[in-house]
């Protein structure tokens, strides 16, 4: 049971390149966020999914995309990388009682836009 | 709306003293309140979490946090710190009415002095 993974764990961008990070859980776990997480602001929620093939905007949904073809993986995107997209972007997952529900989370992606 | 405030980004104790990290929330309706802890290059990992049940909950690694209503308050303690305690500590809350959000403060980077 390897709970969330994300891949890749590290990667160099250049301004205007476009990227693809993979989410996969295998709880079973209907509900999945992608956070980006920034030096002196917590983590923030960029997107989320209450399950296959939804998708729903959080906090700071500019300049990403996300998929949710299938249960246990969801991808953020981007299309046109920025500098302020530099960042460690983390994926979480929970199961269906959302509010009170531990979200559990995978051990990040380091991206750095040059 | 929700929102949590960590005081003190920066905490330091000596092995064998009082841990005390400070969570405020602000809530509309009954929180759910968490403490997640990370490691250095890790994800975030679930210490506690209070769940309407009983306001002294106890988490993992000898911490535990007391919900107080009247301060809206939801500190975080542990009697003695570990060398292993060092690491940055993140209060979130979620409610009935963020939908699948959760609410993550800014984070208290705890050091343990020998």
């Amino acid at each position: 049971n390897a709970g969330v993974t994300q891949t890749p764990k590290f990667r160099v961008l250049k301004t205007g390149q476009s990227m693809t990070l993979l989410c996969a859980q295998d709880m079973n776990h209907e509900y999945m966020y992608w956070y980006r997480q920034d030096p002196g602001m917590g983590l923030r929620l960029i997107h989320y999914s209450v399950g296959e093939g939804t998708t729903a905007k959080g906090e700071v949904p500019d300049g990403y995309n996300v998929s949710r073809l299938k249960k246990q993986n969801f991808l953020l995107g981007l299309e046109s990388a920025a500098p302020s997209q530099t960042s460690v972007y983390f994926c979480a997952s929970s199961s269906r009682d959302r509010a009170s529900d531990t979200q559990y989370f995978g051990p990040g992606t380091r991206l750095t836009v040059l | 709306a929700q929102s949590v405030t960590q005081l003190g980004s920066h905490v330091s104790v000596s092995e064998g003293a009082l841990v005390l990290l400070r969570c405020n929330y602000s809530s509309s309706v009954p929180p759910y309140l968490f403490w997640y802890v990370q490691y250095p290059n890790q994800g975030l990992q679930l210490l506690l979490k209070y769940t309407s049940a009983a306001t002294l909950v106890k988490g993992i690694n000898g911490f535990e946090a007391e919900f107080k209503k009247s301060e809206t308050s939801f500190h975080l303690t542990k009697p003695s710190a570990h060398m292993s305690d060092a690491a940055e500590y993140f209060c979130a809350v979620s409610g009935a009415n963020t939908g699948n959000q959760f609410y993550f403060g800014t984070g208290t980077s705890l050091t343990v002095i020998p």
